[in-house]
Order: C-alpha cells, then sequence, then structure tokens
C-alpha cells in the first residue's frame, strides 16, 4: 500500500533562516507531487506541483523553492524565511491517467517564523 | 481569478441532526469537484470525486450531489455523529486531469452528543 511520510511536524524558525521540508511516497511509482500551504484564516494554497525528476511548476510567485531529486521525494526550501512564510504546509500525491484521481495527503508541517 | 466558495464556514449541530453544506465554483471549464475531510491532528481524506453533472455519490451517511451547469455541490450528512466533527473542503479541478486544486475555506462541523 501506498504511504506519503512528511516532516518535521512541527518547526519554528527565526525570519531569515534557511528552510527546508521534506515528503517521500513509498508504494508507487511515478506520483504527481504536490505542496500546499494554508494560511491563517485561508484555504489551501498549491504553491508547487511536479510530474516528474526535476520537472516543477510554481503556481504562486513566493519566497519558496521546491525540488524533486528523486522519483518520490519532494522538497520545500527558502533560503531566508519571511514572516508571511508562516503556516501549515502539507505534501500531497496522486496519478495521472484517471478522470476519478484523488490527493493523498501527508500530516503536514506546521510553521511558525518569528 | 479562479475562486471556490464554501458556506457555512462553521456550523454547529446535535447528534442525529442531519445537515447539509453548498460549495460553489466557476462553471466554466469544469473538469473535476473534489470533497474532502479534515479531522483535527489528522491528514484531509478523499470522499468523493465527482466528474458528470448531476452526478450523486454515497458513503456511509455522506452523500453530495453536483450541479456543473450552475457551478455547486452540496454534501450531505444524514444523522450527524460526534465522529463526523471535522472541516469539509471541497476542490475544484479545471481545464483538465492536471491534479491541480482550487480549495474552499472549508466549513468546519461540530457535532454534539
Amino acid at each position: 500500500s501506498q504511504t506519503i511520510h512528511q516532516w518535521p511536524a512541527t518547526l519554528v524558525q527565526p525570519v531569515g533562516s534557511p528552510l527546508s521540508l521534506e515528503c517521500t511516497v513509498e508504494g508507487t511509482s511515478n506520483p504527481n507531487l504536490y505542496w500546499y500551504r494554508q494560511a491563517a484564516g485561508r484555504g489551501l494554497q498549491l504553491l508547487f506541483y511536479s510530474v516528474g525528476i526535476g520537472q516543477i511548476s510554481s503556481e504562486v510567485p513566493q519566497n519558496l523553492s521546491a525540488s524533486r531529486p528523486q522519483d518520490r521525494q519532494f522538497i520545500l526550501s527558502s533560503k531566508k524565511l519571511l514572516l508571511s512564510d508562516s503556516g501549515f504546509y502539507l505534501c500531497a500525491w496522486s496519478t495521472l491517467g484517471s478522470t476519478n484521481e484523488k490527493l493523498f495527503f501527508g500530516s503536514g508541517t506546521q510553521l511558525s517564523v518569528l | 481569478i479562479l475562486n471556490v466558495e464554501q458556506s457555512p464556514q462553521s456550523l454547529h449541530v446535535q447528534e442525529g441532526d442531519s445537515t447539509n453544506f453548498t460549495c460553489s465554483f466557476p462553471s466554466s471549464n469544469f473538469y473535476a469537484l473534489h470533497w474532502y475531510r479534515w479531522e483535527t491532528a489528522k491528514s484531509p481524506e478523499a470522499l468523493f470525486v465527482m466528474t458528470l453533472n448531476g452526478d450523486e455519490k454515497k458513503k456511509g451517511r455522506i452523500s453530495a450531489t453536483l450541479n456543473t451547469k450552475e457551478g455547486y455541490s452540496y454534501l450531505y450528512i444524514k444523522g450527524s455523529q460526534p465522529e463526523d466533527s471535522a472541516t469539509y473542503l471541497c476542490a475544484f479541478m479545471w481545464g483538465g486531469n492536471t491534479g491541480k486544486l482550487i480549495f474552499g475555506q472549508g466549513t468546519t462541523l461540530q457535532v454534539k452528543p
């Protein structure tokens, strides 16, 4: 069966510090991978998605970047965090090829930038 | 700008009550409508993926309908139970099977025993 791992669960970082959040998927190959963020009082916003190794699409201009060094690994990074980067970050995966494909989410990372 | 609206924002009901929520989405370039349940301290889990106008889906006491021409979907819970307490998210996929979803802000349901 497929599983998705996301870490860390919580993170408190000072403004200007770097960030690295990691997500890995097991039990499937060539998944589509996504990073979503929920800022306070707002819905889930798609930040990045990837359909393959090294292929990253950014949905919104921001201080963050994403990378996919391996088929089932997705990393969210920042060189210098801003206060506005605070929020709850969710990694998710899905497979294309069917009109009924749903997203499977990780457990999330609560990031507080102080 | 593509926008997905959910109402109400929050709902408090008694155990045994039936309830329903609304999701409004753009009616153009429709591809799919997803419903997810997000319980506290857990990951969001998919309830339904709906693609055809007039679709009705059911999972236990929870059901959903879809009207793509007017751009809305209803989620119904019959005989609410405390374990139904969660935030219910709808998400709209447009323009093709890209996997990219636009989420509403959610409806938070609290069921009191």
